[in-house]
């Protein structure tokens, strides 16, 4: 199985500043369909996850633009420019090019 | 709205069985693969199983297969998980959740909770 490893797996933050959380692969997610299937999830306490960005750097429909994704190969990013209280929750990536699918550990954003 | 509510969670002894239900509203549910996940506190997120749109082609985690089925009755629009032979390692949150058919995962329900304790 493809194994996702996030770090941090904590990041305090202060308000209004960047955070960054890296996904490492332990192979390539690039699909025979030649897409890299690289998600990013949020989890608010107490909530749901809910997708934040599909195949690496799209961002879903009414996701802040502060939230970006990047990378390629194995190794994955996901930045929150300006990180606001409501950011506060879990990060998980997950890789949907190999079976089975796979999610990382986690990376808890809180603020400090 | 998209809407995915699951149901029939439960405590259930070791060795036991269950099935959890998901209905499904708000788009066709029969035009799109669906998905469990499970999450646990020491766990994580673990994905589970998927079943495309018309129940034809399904597949597993090795740590739920042949334990665990997956199905679908769109005509009910609902989403099932029969889980047998139940291990106290498969206690979690157990969420269903939609595939949009080419970006993989991206509605969640809000999770029914199975305990396996004697």
């Amino acid at each position: 199985d493809v194994v996702m490893t996030q770090s941090p797996l904590s990041l305090p933050v202060t308000l209004g500043q960047p955070a960054s959380i890296s996904c490492r692969s332990s192979q390539g997610l690039v699909h025979s369909d030649g897409n890299t299937y690289l998600n990013w999830f949020q989890q608010r306490p107490g909530q749901s996850p809910r997708r934040l960005i599909y195949k690496v750097s799209n961002r879903d429909s009414g996701v802040p633009d502060r939230f970006s994704g990047s990378g390629s190969g194995t190794d994955f990013t996901l930045k929150i420019s300006r990180v606001e209280a409501e950011d506060v929750g879990v990060y998980y990536c997950m890789q949907g090019a190999h079976w089975p699918w796979t999610f990382g550990q986690g990376t808890k954003v809180e603020i400090k | 709205e998209v809407q995915l509510v699951e149901s029939g969670g439960a405590l259930v002894q070791p060795g036991g069985s269950l099935r959890l239900s998901c209905s499904a509203s708000g788009f066709t549910f029969s035009s799109y693969p669906m998905h469990w996940v499970r999450q646990t506190p020491g766990k994580g997120l673990e994905y589970l199983s998927r079943i495309n749109h018309d129940a034809r082609d399904r597949n597993y985690v090795d740590s739920v297969r042949g334990r665990f089925t997956v199905s679908r009755d769109n005509s009910k629009n609902t989403l099932y998980l029969q889980m047998n032979s139940l291990r106290p390692e498969d206690a979690a949150l157990y969420y269903c959740v939609r595939d949009d058919g080419s970006n993989g995962l991206d509605y969640w329900g809000q999770g029914t909770l199975v305990t396996v304790s004697s």
